[in-house]
C-alpha cells in the first residue's frame, strides 16, 4: 500500500518567518494531496490540498508544491503567526476508494 | 463548513466488554471512514465503507471490529470485546464521492482498562 514519510516530525520558527514542511509518497497512482492541521484534543481539519493536475496551489499564505515525477509535495507557511501552531499532516490517496495514508505529522511551534 | 458529529467524545471500558463508537456523517455524503490515532501519532487507516459494504480495510482491523449503517442511521463501529492496545482515539470521516476531500468529525476517546 501506499506509505507517506514526513519531515521534519518538529519545526520551530519565529513569528513572522517561514515554515516548510515535505512530503514524499511512494505510488505513482497517487493524485490528491490533502494537508490536515490538527490542533489538541480537535479533529484535523483540511487546511489546503492539491490534485495531480496541478503543480502549484496558494490560498492565503499557504503554497503547496507537488512534484510528481519525485513524488513529493510540499507545505509552506509564510509569515508565520502564533495561530498557526499545531500539528499539521500530509496525506495522499489515489484510486478509486479514497484512502488517505497520512504522514507521520508535523509539530510546527511558532514563538513570538 | 459540513460537520460530522462523533457520540460519545470519550468512552471508559473494561478489556473484554464490547463498546460502539457511533457517527453521524455529512447528509449527503456516501463514502464512510473509520481512522484510529495513538497519541502523538498520525491517523491510520481502519475501514472504509460505501453502499452498505466495506470497500476495504487495513491489519489494524481486526476480527473484532465490525462496521455498519443500517438504513442511514449513524455509521458504527463496534470493537466486541475490547483489548487494552483498543485505546486511542477514533476519528470517523465521510466524503460525498471517492474523488472528494475527506471530512473528520472531533473523535471519541477510547480508555480500555
Amino acid at each position: 500500500g501506499e506509505q507517506v514519510e514526513q519531515l521534519p516530525s518538529i519545526l520551530r520558527v519565529q513569528e513572522g518567518s517561514s515554515a516548510s514542511i515535505n512530503c514524499s509518497y511512494e505510488d505513482s497512482a497517487s493524485n490528491y494531496f490533502p494537508w490536515y492541521k490538527q490542533e489538541p484534543g480537535e479533529n484535523p481539519k483540511l487546511i489546503i490540498d492539491i490534485r495531480s493536475n496541478m503543480e502549484r496551489k496558494q490560498i492565503q499564505e499557504l503554497i503547496v508544491l507537488l512534484d510528481k515525477k519525485a513524488k513529493r509535495f510540499s507545505l509552506h507557511i509564510t509569515d508565520t503567526q502564533p495561530g498557526d501552531s499545531a500539528m499539521y499532516f500530509c496525506a495522499a490517496s489515489g484510486g478509486s476508494n479514497a484512502k488517505l495514508t497520512f504522514g507521520k505529522g508535523t509539530k510546527l511551534s511558532v514563538k513570538s | 463548513g459540513p460537520k460530522v458529529l462523533q457520540i460519545p467524545s470519550h468512552q471508559i471500558i473494561d478489556m473484554g466488554q464490547m463498546v460502539t463508537l457511533n457517527c453521524d456523517p455529512v447528509s449527503n455524503h456516501l463514502y464512510f471512514y473509520w481512522y484510529k490515532q495513538i497519541l502523538g501519532q498520525q491517523m491510520e487507516f481502519l475501514v472504509n465503507f460505501y453502499n452498505g459494504k466495506v470497500m476495504e480495510k487495513s491489519k489494524l482491523f481486526k476480527d473484532q471490529f465490525s462496521v455498519e449503517r443500517p438504513d442511514g442511521s449513524y455509521f458504527t463501529l463496534k470493537i466486541q470485546p475490547t483489548a487494552l492496545e483498543d485505546s486511542a482515539v477514533y476519528f470517523c470521516a465521510s466524503s460525498f464521492d471517492s474523488q472528494n476531500t475527506l471530512y473528520f468529525g472531533a473523535g471519541t476517546r477510547l480508555s480500555v482498562l
